[in-house]
């Protein structure tokens, strides 16, 4: 079944940590896109990425890294410099030409302990 | 200015009334909208997309574009109370290489 996978649905990270979210998608989409969603909240955009090993920052991106060595493949690193990581990580991904409805993955749940 | 702006609501409609949700935008070399329906806990998933001015109908759903009114609404006919959920206004801004922008969401209760 064609679609985005994203890995694990929960993970717990320590004060000071860096963590790794996996996004996959086998819709040969060439756009990908990672959102956070605070309770309550619309979704913010913190990368985007329309062409392998080439991605723009969103409104969002301190604190984050992403990479994109495959078209499959983008996932974000949430890194110790994100003061407030708490939150609903959720990946998507596009075509970007024709009709580019985005589609998106069960997302993440990050909680800082 | 937000790029898409939606009224949080919440909106209360009856069972089998229309609800109406609204959305504006503010980049008009903007192409390409959507509506997508997330449940609490839950992704978003799409439940309309748009990319021409005027009505498109899907079921009970219908999406209306006005690009020079720089507006986009969503209609649902007949609400069940299955449609309560947030619906996130989303538009593709072609400034900065197309990224797709979400409103905040209007959340949507349909009362029996």
């Amino acid at each position: 079944d064609g679609g985005i996978t994203q890995s694990p649905k929960y993970l717990f990270r320590k004060e000071g940590q860096n963590v790794t979210l996996s996004c996959e998608q086998n819709l040969n989409h060439d756009a990908m896109y990672w959102y956070r969603q605070d309770p309550g909240q619309g979704l913010r955009l913190i990368y985007y990425s329309q062409i392998v090993n080439d991605f723009q920052k969103g409104d969002i991106a301190e604190g984050y890294s992403v990479s994109r060595e495959k078209k499959e493949s983008f996932p974000l690193t949430v890194t110790s410099a994100q003061k407030n990581p708490t939150a609903f990580y959720l990946c998507a991904s596009s075509k970007v030409e024709g009709t580019t409805e985005a589609f998106f993955g069960q997302g993440t749940r990050l909680t800082v302990v | 200015q937000k790029e898409v702006e939606q009224n949080s609501g919440p909106l209360s409609v009856p069972e089998g009334a229309i609800a109406s949700l609204n959305c504006t935008y503010s980049d008009r070399g903007s192409q390409s909208f959507f509506w997508y329906r997330q449940y609490s806990g839950k992704s978003p998933e799409l439940i309309m997309s748009i990319y021409s001015n005027g009505d498109k109908e899907d079921g009970r759903f219908t999406a209306q574009l006005n690009k020079a009114s720089q507006y986009v609404s969503l209609l649902i006919r007949d609400s069940q109370p299955s449609d309560s959920a947030t619906y996130l206004c989303a538009v593709i801004v072609p400034g900065g290489g197309n990224k797709l922008t979400f409103g905040t969401g209007t959340q949507l209760k349909v009362e029996l």
